[in-house]
């Protein structure tokens, strides 16, 4: 049991190059989460789903876009990758009904575009 | 929307020593947690603790739901619990979480 897995931990891009993270869980959540922490502040939500095919944007979902198209994995796209998308992306994974206290984090991947 | 407050931002200690970190919201409480990010930045759970009081070892919490602020302490601390520590609500009904900006603790050998 991996728990949440996240692909690729680290990552440099150039403005304008796209780019794909791969989130991955193994406990047959319906829901997922993509978040991006940035130095000195706490998580933000970019984009989530509530269950395979769909998605739902956040609180910071401009600049991104993402798709569910399998249970297990969540994606979160990059089509034209800036500066300020430096960050920290973290996916998390919880089941319906229950609290935050079992959402699953994954071990982050730290992105810089340049 | 809600807003969560957190103090003091920064906190250095020796090891040994007490500390207590302070969380306030706007709203009313909901599924309040609070997490410890290591210096590794892996997330890690603490307390889910919408009100009363809880234990783990050498950390407990206390929210005061009708106050609406929340308590962590940390006794005896050790250089392992260095990091941020995260106060945490929940947007009930929306799946989506609101973090404080957390205070980042250092405890020095």
């Amino acid at each position: 049991n991996a728990g949440v897995t996240q692909t690729p931990k680290f990552r440099v891009l150039k403005t304008g190059q796209s780019m794909t993270l791969l989130c991955a869980q193994d406990m047959n959540h319906e829901y997922m989460y993509w978040y991006r922490q940035d130095p000195g502040m706490g998580l933000r939500l970019i984009h989530y789903s509530v269950g395979e095919g769909t998605t739902a944007k956040g609180e910071v979902p401009d600049g991104y876009n993402v798709s569910r198209l399998k249970k297990q994995n969540f994606l979160l796209g990059l089509e034209s990758a800036a500066p300020s998308q430096t960050s920290v992306y973290f996916c998390a994974s919880r089941e319906t009904g229950t609290t935050i206290y079992e959402q699953y984090f994954g071990p982050g991947t730290r992105l810089t575009v340049t | 929307g809600i807003q969560v407050e957190q103090s003091p931002p920064d906190l250095i200690l020796q090891e040994g020593a007490n500390s207590t970190l302070r969380c306030n919201f706007s709203d009313s409480v909901n599924n309040l947690q609070w997490f410890h990010q290591n210096p590794w930045g892996q997330l890690i759970n603490l307390f889910y603790i919408p009100s009363g009081t809880k234990q783990n070892g050498r950390l407990s919490a206390t929210t005061v739901a009708t106050e609406r602020y929340s308590l962590l302490y940390i006794s005896s601390s050790q250089t392992t619990d260095s990091g941020v520590y995260f106060c945490v609500q929940e947007i009930q009904g929306a799946q989506k979480l609101v973090f404080g900006q957390g205070t980042r603790l250092t405890i020095n050998p």
